[in-house]
């Protein structure tokens, strides 16, 4: 399986911008992009995902680079409840059993402040 | 509408009891996933079922893990008997479709504790 490669942790400051990088230089062609996080004491919730345009719903933002080795997820305005691990994880394209199962990493740590 | 649930939240059992943590996924959702997080480690897939079959159990960890999905809704996750290294949290979660592209809803976990 492809590896993902994420900042073990990052600040923000409340009603800031935040932009979460990732890398995962041995995507594979087919493989898509998704985010999610998952809240203090809480199970994982979903945030984003994309292939290879830049995506964004009411959560957040997903900038893809155009060699798809590395990938952004920006949170426009921080709040204090968007405190959270942050998870960039690759999903085959693949519409099979073993594809569907999601791979975390570490994840990174995104701590936001007044 | 509800979204998934498990239960127990909590769970304290002696090392060679044996433990059932129960999930019910979100209504009409055919799949569900099984995963879990010990202590330091990060989350890993244990097994997914689609409707009351095992698609992909390559994440069970050893044959003191059974789970069950009779009927295609909810399921158990039986340990028999716990070890200290069980220890963590269990988390469930369901999906409509088994694609790549599928959003997993997650429930909010059981934490497990073997002494």
């Amino acid at each position: 399986d492809a590896k993902t490669t994420q900042p073990n942790s990052m600040e923000s400051n409340e009603e800031e911008p935040v932009h979460l990088p990732c890398n995962h230089s041995t995507i594979s062609g087919t493989d898509y992009i998704h985010w999610y996080r998952q809240l203090p004491s809480q199970g994982p919730e979903y945030v984003i995902h994309g292939l290879t345009s830049n995506v964004n719903n009411r959560m957040a933002s997903l900038a893809i680079a155009e060699d798809r080795k590395s990938s952004t997820l920006i949170l426009h305005r921080a709040t204090l409840r968007d405190a959270a691990v942050y998870y960039c994880i690759l999903r085959p394209n693949l519409y099979t059993g073993t594809a569907s199962k999601l791979t975390f990493g570490t994840g990174t740590r995104l701590q936001v402040t007044l | 509408e509800a979204g998934v649930t498990q239960f127990p939240s909590h769970s304290v059992i002696e090392k060679g009891q044996t433990v059932t943590l129960r999930c019910d996924p979100i209504s009409g959702h055919d799949n569900l996933y099984w995963y879990r997080r010990v202590m330091g480690k990060e989350i890993k897939f244990l097994l997914h079922f689609v409707k009351e079959s095992k698609q992909d159990e390559s994440g069970m960890p050893n044959n003191r893990f059974l789970a069950e999905r009779t009927g295609g809704t909810y399921s158990t996750l039986k340990v028999q008997p716990a070890e200290l290294e069980d220890s963590g949290v269990y988390f469930c979660a369901s999906s409509l479709g088994g694609s790549s592209t599928d959003t997993q809803y997650f429930g909010p976990g059981t934490r497990l504790t073997v002494l």
